[in-house]
Parts: structure tokens; C-alpha cells; sequence
């Protein structure tokens, strides 16, 4: 069946450090998006990507960046991890160019910056 | 992108039905309505997407008024189970070129 999935599931790194973070699907959907939600609160958005080679930022951008080198894969990346990046991650991905479009999410990654 | 705005919380019981109203005044032509749930510790799941009227599947309906600017959200009969975050989403699909945006949601806890 196909699927998205995340790696890793947990991760506890140390502020200042590059850390990246997985996002793999398999239904070949061109879209793809990266999400934090902070404990308590709603989704919000980092990155997405329409297709290879295309990112855009979202509303919550700074700190993080993307590459879309194929279809399957968007990792996100925080360029020197700060305290307030300890949030959970979800990865998802939606079909793109149809009338009724689902965004289908990842299991999420909880990340902890000490 | 257009804002929504939807209760914090609500509370109901086992085998009643519950109503969640989503408003989204500066809503776009092009855009959809777009509802997801979310249980702890989860991503969030899609539950049902409208445009105009009234949309129902097995899990819910949704109801659009004919001015669009709000939306509601209704769960037959709820149980335990149906315990969770719900999300109103607007933002424009067919094209795929554009992204939607979460609000904070509506906990909804429902009590046996």
C-alpha cells in the first residue's frame, strides 16, 4: 500500500547543530509540505514543494530549509538547531491538480533541541 | 489566504450530534472547504471537503451556505471516539498550486 513515512521518529540533538529530518511517500504526489505543531497548538506552515525542483516557504520558514530532488522525497533541514525548534514535525503530501485534493500526513517526528 | 475562525472547544455526550461552525469571511472564488481530524500524538486525517451546499459521507456532513462565508461540520450520533481536534481549512485546490493553511482548531471532548 502506499504510504508516507517519517524518520526518525524522535530525535534529541543540541542547539547549534544540523539536523535533518525525512519525509518519504510513495503515492508519487507532486506536492509535498512540512508542518511544526507546538504543544496545545495548530499546524503551521514551513515548506512545501509542488514538484521536483520547486520549494516555496511557508509562514514559518526562518531557521529551515527544503530540496525537492525527486518525486518521493522532501527532507527538511534546520541549518543550526535553536531551543525554540523542539516542536513536532509532520511531512505530508497531496495529489496536486485535481478538483478535491486530500493532504495525506506523515506519523510526525518529535524533535527535542537541548 | 483566507483566515478561519472556529471555537476553541466544545463539549457534547455519547449519541449526540455536534455542530462546528467555521467562519471564513474573505473567502475566495476558487477556494474549498476543507475539514481534518486529529488525534493525539497523529497527523491529522481528512474528513470531508465542500464547495457549495451540502457535502455527506459516511462520517459527516458539511453545510455551506449559499455566501460561503462559514462553514459547519456535522458528526451524527458521536462517541468516544470521535474525541479529537478538528480543523477548517479554506484554500484554493484544481490547480494544486496553493497551500492550506491551519488554524488552531476545535477540541472536541465527548463525555459517556
Amino acid at each position: 500500500d502506499a504510504e508516507i513515512t517519517q524518520s526518525p521518529r524522535h530525535k534529541i540533538t543540541e542547539t547549534g547543530r544540523q539536523v535533518t529530518l525525512a519525509c518519504h511517500q510513495t503515492w508519487n504526489h507532486n506536492n509535498m509540505f512540512w508542518y511544526r505543531q507546538d504543544l496545545g497548538h495548530g499546524l503551521r506552515l514551513i515548506h512545501y514543494s509542488y514538484g521536483v525542483q520547486d520549494t516555496n516557504k511557508g509562514e514559518v520558514s526562518d531557521g529551515y530549509s527544503v530540496s525537492r530532488s525527486n518525486t518521493e522525497d522532501l527532507p527538511l533541514t534546520l541549518e543550526s538547531a535553536a531551543s525554540s525548534q523542539t516542536s513536532v514535525y509532520f511531512c505530508a503530501s497531496s495529489e496536486g491538480g485535481v478538483a478535491e485534493e486530500t493532504q495525506y500526513f506523515g506519523p510526525g517526528t518529535r524533535l527535542l533541541v537541548l | 489566504l483566507a483566515k478561519t475562525t472556529q471555537p476553541i472547544s466544545m463539549d457534547s455526550y455519547e449519541g449526540q450530534e455536534v455542530n462546528i461552525t467555521c467562519s471564513h469571511n474573505n473567502i475566495a472564488t476558487n477556494d474549498y472547504i476543507t475539514w481534518y481530524q486529529q488525534f493525539p500524538s497523529q497527523g491529522p486525517r481528512f474528513i470531508i471537503q465542500g464547495y457549495k451546499t451540502k457535502v455527506t459521507n459516511e462520517v459527516a456532513s458539511l453545510f455551506i451556505p449559499a455566501d460561503r462565508k462559514s462553514s459547519t461540520l456535522s458528526l451524527p450520533r458521536v462517541s468516544l471516539s470521535d474525541t479529537a481536534v478538528y480543523y477548517c481549512l479554506v484554500g484554493e485546490v484544481g490547480t494544486g498550486r496553493r497551500a492550506l493553511t491551519f488554524g488552531s482548531g476545535t477540541r472536541l471532548q465527548v463525555q459517556p
